[in-house]
This record gives C-alpha cells, structure tokens and sequence, in this order.
C-alpha cells in the first residue's frame, strides 16, 4: 500500500524568501510523484510530476523538486515566493501512471505569504 | 488551459436524502474519477471510470455510491442515502495522455 506524508501542515514564509515543503512516500514498487496547488475556491491544478528520467523536476511558477529514492522523499521547492504563492499544496503518489489508476495524497501543507 | 467543470459548487442536504454532483469533464479524455477530502483530512480516492465501467474502486465507495456517464459529456457521482460523515469536498478528474485535470469541487454539507 502507497501512503503520503507531509510533515508540516503549515508554512508561513515571507515574500521573495525560499520554500521548501517536504513530502516522503512509502511504496512497494515504482513510483510516480506529483505536487498539486488549491489556491482558495480553485481545483487541484498540477505543478509538477516525476515519472522518470531526472530526478530534478521542473514545474509552473517557478517550482521544482527532487525525487530522492534513497530518502524516499519528494520536496518541493521555490527559491523566492510571491504573495500569489499562497495555497495549500498537495503531494500525491501512484504506483503505475497508466490510466485510470489512482493518485494516494499527503495531507496538504498550507502556504502563507506573508510581505 | 482546458478545465473540469463541477456544480453545484455548494450543496445542502438533509440525512438520508438522495444527492447527485455533477461533473462535466475535459471533451476528448477517456479516464474519469472522483475523490473527495472530508475537513481537515486527506484527499481520498473513490472511483475511477472509463469505458461506461467502474475501473477501480476505494472501500469508500460502497452500495450508497455510484457513478454514471448518462449523455457522452457529463459524470455523476449520486449518493443514495446521505450520512453526516458524507459531508465533504468532493472533487472531479478527468485525464488527458499524462496530465490529470482536476474540478474545483462541490461542498457537500449534509445536516
């Protein structure tokens, strides 16, 4: 069984300072990683993903993350945030990326710029 | 950017009624599902859905639960006889080649 663990719930930062908000996953086989963004009153919209290659990923708004299979982990980061950065992040985890399977989620880290 | 559409965005029910969310996903993507995040805790998965058939299924979703394309465009998810624990966001997702679209959720609150 897939589970997802973000370790901290909430990540006040102040603007144009770096972020990072960290995911570990435990899987029993190949993983695909993912980063979803719920800004207030809005959908899951996707950040980045990691289904191979790489392990450095790049992603919208000037987000990226490393997969580390030795740490099983997953952080997300940013090297300077802005106010519109503020939302609740999502880390999600599938044990195959073909269709119809399913994505296991963190319990989400919620961002607050602050200026 | 292509978007999943969900109304109603807020939904009031009383226990033991019978709800129905709607979802109208992005127009040429096969692959459908539901989750939902009850306040406070994770995001669930619940059903997935291609081909007019349930693909996979969480022990969430049990009898009071299902899923139906009715017309080629929209997908419903409709909860037979709503219970209190039922009160959450319920989200829609619909998947394109590697990239899953997700709504902006309907609020059901059950009372």
């Amino acid at each position: 069984a897939q589970s997802v663990t973000q370790l901290d719930s909430q990540v006040p930062v102040f603007e144009e300072a770096p972020v990072e908000l960290r995911c570990n996953y435990s899987s029993s086989v190949s993983v695909y990683l993912f980063w979803y963004v719920q800004y207030p009153n809005q959908g899951l919209q996707l950040l980045l993903k990691y289904l191979s290659g790489s392990t450095l990923v790049k992603g919208i708004n000037g987000f990226e993350a490393e997969f580390n299979k030795s740490q099983t982990s997953f952080h997300l980061r940013k090297p300077s945030v802005h106010i519109s950065d503020t939302a609740e992040y999502f880390c999600a985890v599938s044990d195959q990326w073909a269709a119809g399977n399913k994505l296991t989620f963190g319990g989400g880290t919620r961002v607050l710029v602050k200026p | 950017e292509p978007e999943v559409t969900q109304t109603p965005s807020h939904q009031v029910t009383q226990m033991g009624q019978e709800v129905i969310l709607r979802c109208v996903p992005i127009s040429n993507h096969l692959y459908f599902y539901w989750y939902r995040q009850i306040l406070g805790q994770k995001v669930e998965f619940l059903v997935s859905f291609y081909n007019n058939e349930i693909s996979e299924k969480s022990e969430i979703f049990d009898d009071q639960f299902s899923v139906e394309r009715p017309d080629g465009s929209n997908f419903t998810l409709k909860i037979r006889s709503t219970k209190l624990e039922d009160s959450a966001m319920y989200f829609c997702a619909s998947r394109g080649y590697e990239k899953l679209f997700f709504g902006s959720g309907t609020q059901l609150s059950v009372l």
